[in-house]
This record gives C-alpha cells, sequence and structure tokens, in this order.
C-alpha cells in the first residue's frame, strides 16, 4: 500500500528556515515526482513546487523562487522541502503528494494520490 | 501562470439535490484538470482526474466535464457524508489550484 508520513509540527520564528520530511513506502521511490502543496489556515491549496526523485530535478512555483528547496535522500525514500526567510504568513499546512503517473510513463500525469497526513508549520515571534 | 476560477466559492444544498460546480481556466488547458474533495482537518482526496475519469473507488454520483477553458463537477444526488470542499487543479502548464468551493447541506 503506498503510503506517505510527514515529520511533525515545527514552531519557527521570522525569519528561520523550515525543513519537513516525506517518507515514501508501498512504492518505487524513484518512480514518481513527488510534489509540494500548502495551506494556509482557512485558505485553499496553493501549488509549491515537485521533484524527480530519480533525477533530483526540480520545478518551482514562481511565488516560491528563490525560498524554497526540494530535495530527497533516494537510500530511505525520503523528501524533503526546506522553506527559508519565514514570515507569518508562511503558517500553514504542508502536505507531500505523490503523482499517480510514472515519470516514464507516456501519458502526461499531474494528479496527486496519495497525500501525507500534513505537516503544521507555525511562524510566531 | 495559468489561473484557475472556480465558483461558485460556497454553496448550501439540501440531501438529494444536484450540485454543479464550475471552474474556468485562463488559457486552453485541453483536458488536464483534476477534482478533489477535502474535509476539514483531512489531506485532499483525489475524485476525478483528465476532466472526466472517475478515480477507482469514488461513487458514481460524481462526475466532471468539460475541455478547453471551461470545467463542470457534479453531485447527482448529494449525500450528507459530501459535506467538503471541492477544489479543481490544472496540470497544463506546472500546477495551479482553484479558489475552492466549500459545500454545506441547508
Amino acid at each position: 500500500q503506498v503510503h506517505l508520513v510527514q515529520s511533525g509540527a515545527e514552531v519557527k520564528k521570522p525569519g528561520a528556515s523550515v525543513k519537513v520530511s516525506c517518507k515514501a513506502s508501498g512504492y518505487t521511490f524513484t518512480g514518481y515526482y513527488m510534489h509540494w502543496v500548502r495551506q494556509a489556515p482557512g485558505q485553499g491549496l496553493e501549488w509549491m513546487g515537485r521533484i524527480n526523485p530519480n533525477s533530483g530535478g526540480t520545478n518551482y512555483a514562481q511565488n516560491f523562487q528563490g525560498r524554497v528547496t526540494m530535495t530527497r535522500d533516494t537510500s530511505i525514500s525520503t523528501a524533503y522541502m526546506e522553506l527559508s526567510r519565514l514570515t507569518s504568513d508562511d503558517t500553514a499546512v504542508y502536505y507531500c503528494a505523490r503523482d499517480s503517473v510514472p515519470i516514464v510513463a507516456t501519458i502526461r500525469g499531474g494528479w496527486f494520490d496519495p497525500w501525507g497526513q500534513g505537516t503544521l508549520v507555525t511562524v510566531s515571534s | 501562470d495559468i489561473q484557475m476560477t472556480q465558483s461558485p466559492s460556497s454553496l448550501s444544498a439540501s440531501v438529494g439535490d444536484r450540485v454543479t460546480i464550475t471552474c474556468q481556466a485562463s488559457q486552453d488547458i485541453s483536458n488536464y484538470l483534476n477534482w478533489y474533495q477535502q474535509k476539514p482537518g483531512k489531506a485532499p482526496k483525489l475524485l476525478i482526474y483528465d476532466a472526466s475519469n472517475l478515480e477507482t473507488g469514488v461513487p458514481s454520483r460524481f462526475s466532471g466535464s468539460g475541455s478547453g477553458t471551461d470545467f463542470t463537477f457534479t453531485i447527482s444526488s448529494l449525500e450528507p457524508e459530501d459535506i467538503a470542499t471541492y477544489y479543481c487543479q490544472q496540470y497544463d502548464n506546472l500546477h495551479t489550484f482553484g479558489q475552492g468551493t466549500k459545500l454545506d447541506i441547508k
């Protein structure tokens, strides 16, 4: 069974960085893009970017360019999302989500299933 | 960037009602459009992919249609457990979500 387990809640001061992990199981980790999506309290979903766990290649949403770094450790099937220069606007639940279509597939992938349980990041002085 | 405009932002309906949500893309995205359901405190759940394909295990009262810039999500007969927020998501050029539609019982 495909499963994504994220690290626990974090409290950070403004200006700090946070690194959230997402451990995958039940499938070949390097075979599927991993995406990161965040949701501020009472707000909608915001796509942050994705990583190709095989190559390490990344694509970031324009809103996060220069502030987000996505990495992976294939030896432990874990993806990471690090966000720097935090402000109170970064207070949100951060989700990892696996793309449903294998990277090598001939069809275009882009729907997310499954999702991790979410990690609450609170930025407060 | 592709913008997704979802409407309405909120909706009240009665059990058994037909419910329709629309999503409009700022440019042609073919059928690269998905729909998710999110209940409070939970991660989103995929319902429809590629505009009209029902994800395995999702009840058949849920459906999607459309292509190009205009898309529709329909619940044919509302059940109490369908109370949630629904999001569209495009993946023609990276990914963008609509603002969401909060659905509750009248």
